[in-house]
């Protein structure tokens, strides 16, 4: 099964601070979805890139895909304990195939 | 909103059983989706619908199987539990994905 790549695996950071997750892949995609997924929850779809080199902000997180089309990263500035998650990127490929990341598991501390 | 329901959060089931994991959603989607989600290895997709009565493979359909008799309604079936069938389940409607809350189902 073929996955995308996201670095790094897991993070710990203290509130305040800034982080970038990323998201890699040898395939292109049509389009690229984020979600954040909470314990014992499902994962929730944050934003979805369409365009090589679009940036989308989203109040303090800024998610950009790469010109080709193949990769995108995530920025969270001045992070706070409720961005605490598991991050999921997820490369769209035709009408039903994603093909979902391996996540990056995000702590927030106080 | 478009929700989601699926009709167990935690499942604990015998290794031989059948299991039934039932999920609606009430936003008109044609498209329904069931993954299983396992640490270090991501969301997987078990098989997926794009209208009632249609349904197809996904990555690992090996030991599972689906029905969807109604637009609203995506049942995933587990012909014969196994241990290695221990994992969280999740289905998702459309096409930006909304997700269920998740089945967790243990196989002893």
């Amino acid at each position: 099964t073929q996955l995308l790549e996201q670095s790094p695996q897991f993070l710990s950071i203290q509130e305040g601070e800034n982080l970038t997750v990323y998201c890699n892949s040898s395939s292109v995609f049509s389009s690229l979805q984020w979600y954040r997924q909470e314990p014992g929850e499902g994962p929730v779809l944050l934003v979805t890139v369409v365009t090589g080199g679009e940036v989308k902000k989203l109040k303090r997180l800024t998610f950009q895909f790469g010109d080709a089309r193949k990769d995108s990263s995530l920025h969270i500035t001045a992070a706070q304990p409720g961005d605490t998650g598991l991050y999921l990127c997820a490369g769209v490929q035709g009408t039903y195939k994603y093909i979902f990341g391996t996540g990056t598991r995000l702590k927030v501390l106080a | 909103d478009v929700k989601v329901t699926q009709s167990s959060r935690y499942l604990v089931k015998r290794t031989g059983e059948k299991v039934f994991l039932e999920c609606v959603q009430d936003m008109d989607h044609e498209n329904m989706f069931w993954y299983r989600q396992d640490p270090g290895l991501g969301l997987r997709l078990i098989y997926f619908s794009y209208d009632v009565k249609m349904k197809e493979k996904g990555d690992i359909p090996e030991g599972y199987s689906v029905s969807r008799e109604k637009k609203e309604r995506f049942s995933l079936i587990l012909e014969s539990a196994s241990t290695n069938q221990t994992s969280m389940y999740l289905c998702a409607s459309g096409r930006g994905y909304t997700f269920g809350s998740g089945t967790r189902l243990t196989v002893v």
